[in-house]
């Protein structure tokens, strides 16, 4: 079966940085994805990484190594507004799978 | 604004009763795909279109699940015979081939009550 397993919850205050970390099982792997959702709202695109390395897009950045099935989102100089759920995602070929999500509280 | 719409925003049925929720993509994307999402969780796919063909359906859709997507342009899900279960949101997004990020747009989603 498949399976991403991220902390359900992440405490922080504002100007820290924390690390979301997602492990993931799938039959087949093209890419692990980051997205963003506040309470009531949609998922928006955070970042993408197809190959191992880290990938970085202003205060956030993302890792990924296939070989340990792992990921993580990295937010620097957290700010209030970050405070949301993230989720991590696989693709398999046309089929995403997203994590449960992290719930973000960041504290001032 | 020109990203994802999603029509109607909520939708309050009886269990029993049929519902169709429309999607609108944004224009130049040719993929689209629909997901359900519960309190607490992730979007579940449902399935994925490209252009007007349906290339993967979740096994989570049952036989009272079906989308279209007739050309290639807006899509629909219909859920027959809607249980208590069904009651969730549905998500839409859509993509373009020619991105390297995978960068899914999400619509606003219909939340469906099933009374």
């Amino acid at each position: 079966g498949q399976s991403l397993e991220q902390p359900s919850e992440v405490t922080a205050v504002e100007g820290a940085i924390v690390q979301i970390n997602c492990t993931y099982q799938t039959s087949g792997f093209y890419g692990l994805s980051w997205y963003q959702q506040h309470d009531g709202g949609a998922p928006t695109f955070l970042s993408y990484n197809a190959l191992d390395g880290l990938e970085e897009t202003g205060r956030f950045s993302s890792f990924l190594s296939r070989s340990d099935s792992y990921g993580y989102l990295l937010l620097q100089e957290l700010q209030m507004k970050d405070s949301a759920s993230y989720f991590c995602a696989v693709r398999d070929l046309n089929k995403f799978y997203f994590g449960s999500g992290t719930k973000l509280n960041v504290k001032p | 604004d020109t990203g994802v719409s999603q029509d109607p925003r909520h939708k309050i049925t009886k269990r029993g009763q049929n519902v169709t929720f429309r999607c609108d993509p944004i224009s130049e994307h040719n993929r689209l795909y629909w997901y359900r999402q519960t309190l607490g969780q992730g979007p579940e796919f449902l399935t994925y279109f490209q252009n007007e063909a349906q290339l993967e359906k979740s096994r989570l859709l049952s036989d009272r699940f079906s989308a279209e997507r007739p050309k290639g342009s807006f899509s629909t899900l219909e859920i027959q015979r809607t249980e208590q279960g069904d009651s969730a949101m549905y998500l839409c997004a859509s993509s373009w081939t020619g991105g390297d990020t995978d960068t899914q747009y999400f619509g606003p989603g219909t939340r469906l009550t099933v009374l």
